[in-house]
């Protein structure tokens, strides 16, 4: 079965600063892959996906995240995060075969950003 | 151009009480999924609808726990006999008609159950 690892529970980073957010993915075979943000008490919105092609792919709010096979990762990164950056990052995976599009998730990133 | 619609927001039900969720899917999608948050956890899958059929309830529990999607209406999500266990948020996400591993899930603002 697949499975989604977010080592980083908690990230504390400063205003201005860079930001990177780890994800590792357990599949036989390339997932489709995903990063939703969520604020307080909010759903979940999606902040970019990779189905193929380019290894680096750019989302919405200056994300990007790029797609390592090797390594089965697919890690989140933003050059200068801003105060409303705070929030929680999950990162997904969804299956090749499946019908419809069953997502598998991580157990999340809470980010808290420093004035 | 409503996104994906949910309520209550917020609902308190006693142990043994019956909790139904509402989920109104976007415009022109027919394929609902639901998933459930633990407090300090993740989104676990439990189950995916398409209008009058179940595709995938294989995260629903085997017992309590039924799911509809009716031709007319919204998608429930029905809890019967709570228990102290069943606290937590309940998202719903609905996608496009094609049916695709590609297709974005667009997830509502949830349901946040508290068992009393």
């Amino acid at each position: 079965a697949q499975s989604v690892t977010q080592p980083d529970i908690h990230i504390t980073v400063s205003e201005g600063a860079s930001l990177e957010l780890r994800c590792n993915y357990s599949y036989g075979a390339t997932p489709y892959l995903f990063w939703y943000v969520q604020s307080p008490g909010q759903g979940l919105q999606l902040l970019l996906k990779y189905f193929s092609g380019d290894t680096l792919v750019q989302g919405i709010k200056g994300f990007e995240a790029e797609f390592k096979r090797s390594q089965s990762s697919f890690n989140l990164r933003k050059p200068s995060v801003h105060w409303s950056d705070a929030a929680e990052y999950f990162c997904a995976v969804g299956l090749i075969k499946a019908a419809g599009n069953k997502l598998t998730f991580g157990g999340g990133t809470r980010v808290l950003v420093k004035p | 151009n409503a996104g994906v619609m949910q309520n209550p927001r917020h609902l308190v039900r006693r142990r043994g009480q019956e909790a139904r969720l509402r989920c109104s899917p976007m415009k022109g999608h027919s394929h609902v999924y639901w998933y459930r948050q633990l407090p300090e956890e993740g989104l676990k899958f439990m189950v995916y609808l398409q209008k009058e059929n179940i595709i995938d309830e294989s995260g629903m529990p085997k017992e309590r726990f039924s799911a509809e999607f009716p031709k007319e209406g919204p998608s429930i999500l029905r809890i019967q006999q709570v228990v102290r266990g069943d606290s937590a948020a309940y998202f719903c996400a609905s996608s496009p008609p094609t049916g695709q591993p590609t297709d974005t899930q667009y997830f509502g603002p949830g349901t946040r159950l508290t068992v009393l």
